[in-house]
């Protein structure tokens, strides 16, 4: 069963902020947390991923809940390249392997 | 050329037919994943590798069989097809620390079984 709980889907206008939430509730204390995007007829491309503190890079920042519990990717300035489907998935950090969940389907408008 | 080439891109095969999807990478990792992906699903585990003689079963390995021949080269073999591995199959490849540096993923081979 996926570990990670996301909104089907979500709609953002162009030029502003998105926040995809992200549960995982019953994340262990050593595994990552993933985010992945997936455009249509592409193979997952890697965002960002992080443990216990927020993180930044060129491509987004990721907001974790100081309980670790969920966590927020944060798309600063929402493209329509950036439409896609976003999945946070748990690194399990003992069997080296990602489990994914069902994604968020965005949908960005002009 | 892309990191992570799948071959096929499309394959369309008949029901009890034996078929090889390959993948290779030039990425110099160890570790390579074959995943499967349904319409409107996330990906499931199939099978994976962590180095040329490590063979993992995932989460729905049950119709399915690698081979790694090298380290660059993983593949995926359906032993008799059925309509319902039906799918879009993704080979995956990440370096030791697997969790630090995230997956790079092929493009997928979308398999037809009919």
């Amino acid at each position: 069963d996926a570990k990670t709980t996301q909104p089907n889907s979500m709609e953002s206008n162009e030029e502003e902020p998105v926040h995809l939430p992200c549960n995982h509730s019953t994340i262990s204390g050593t595994d990552y947390i993933h985010w992945y995007r997936q455009l249509p007829s592409q193979g997952p491309e890697y965002v960002i991923h992080g443990l216990t503190s927020n993180v930044n890079n060129r491509m987004a920042s990721l907001a974790i809940a100081e309980d670790r519990k969920s966590s927020t990717l944060i798309l600063h300035r929402a493209t329509l390249r950036d439409a896609a489907v976003y999945y946070c998935v748990e690194y399990n950090n003992a069997g080296n392997m990602l489990t994914f969940g069902g994604g968020t389907r965005l949908m960005v408008k002009p | 050329d892309a990191d992570v080439t799948q071959t096929p891109r499309n394959r369309i095969t008949k029901t009890g037919k034996r078929i090889m999807l390959e993948c290779s990478q030039t990425k110099g990792h160890d570790r390579m994943y074959w995943y499967r992906q349904d319409p409107g699903l996330g990906l499931r585990l199939i099978y994976y590798s962590f180095d040329v003689k490590d063979i993992n079963k995932g989460e729905i390995s049950d119709g399915y069989s690698v081979s790694r021949q090298a380290q660059a080269k993983f593949s995926l073999s359906l032993e008799s097809a059925i309509p319902n591995q039906t799918a879009l199959y993704f080979c995956a490849t990440s370096d030791s620390t697997g969790g630090y540096r995230g997956y790079t993923f092929g493009s997928g081979t979308r398999l037809t079984v009919v």
